[in-house]
């Protein structure tokens, strides 16, 4: 299986801050690599797809970057309502996998 | 508009069975991709089974044997029928599409649906 690694687990940053979660695959994926969002009590929402498509109705804000094993998310000015925890997910082959998540507090 | 409903869920023993349901509208889920994700109290995200839009079927190996996934053209609605659950099996159960491309992704879930194994 493709294990996915996200670092930071936990990032603490501020409104109108610019962060980057990185998501690192065990072997090539290529592009298809996945970004979502989730809030608490609330089903995940697509943010990203194919590494840096953003989904549409996203802000843009945010983007992804990368190929092969590296990958980000960035949002460029953090909204109060990006506070939330993201997951990165591969859909290269079964069975897909996540990244353990990283939650973005205040 | 695009919507996916769960039910199904609820309290039961280990090694007991449950079906779930995930009624879908605004598509139809024989053209798209559908997929169960989990996620076990506090934990993250967990892919659990595939039906692609041909038919084909793919599992978790932690469920492998024990989980079946399936569809009702007619009713346009997708199942996981659960057999031999055991605690590990605890989580919210979501079902999710992923629109027929080039790449694989879940644009759309469904609110969840809560399974806990217990005695």
């Amino acid at each position: 299986d493709i294990q996915m690694t996200q670092s930071p687990f936990f990032l603490s940053a501020s409104v109108g801050d610019r962060v980057t979660i990185s998501c690192r695959a065990s072997q090539s994926i290529n592009f298809y690599l996945n970004w979502y969002q989730q809030k608490p009590g609330k089903a995940p929402n697509l943010l990203i797809y194919a590494a840096s498509t953003l989904q549409s109705g996203v802000p843009s804000r945010f983007s992804g970057y990368g190929s092969g094993t590296d990958f980000t998310l960035t949002i460029s000015s953090l909204q109060p309502e990006d506070f939330a925890t993201y997951y990165c997910e591969q859909s290269y082959i079964t069975p897909y996998t996540f990244g353990q998540g990283t939650k973005l507090e205040i | 508009e695009v919507q996916l409903v769960e039910s199904g869920g609820g309290l039961i023993q280990p090694g007991g069975s449950l079906r779930l349901s995930c009624a879908a509208s605004g598509f139809t889920i024989t053209s798209n991709h559908m997929s169960w994700v989990r996620q076990a109290p506090g934990k993250g995200l967990e892919w659990v089974s595939l039906i692609y839009s041909g038919g084909d079927t793919y599992y978790a190996d932690s469920v492998k044997g024990r989980f079946t996934i399936s569809r009702d053209k007619s009713k346009n609605t997708l199942y996981l029928q659960l057999n031999s659950l055991s605690p590990e099996d605890t989580a919210v159960y979501y079902c999710a599409r992923d629109p027929v491309s080039t790449w694989y992704y879940f644009d759309s879930w469904g609110q969840g649906t809560l399974v806990t194994v217990s005695s």
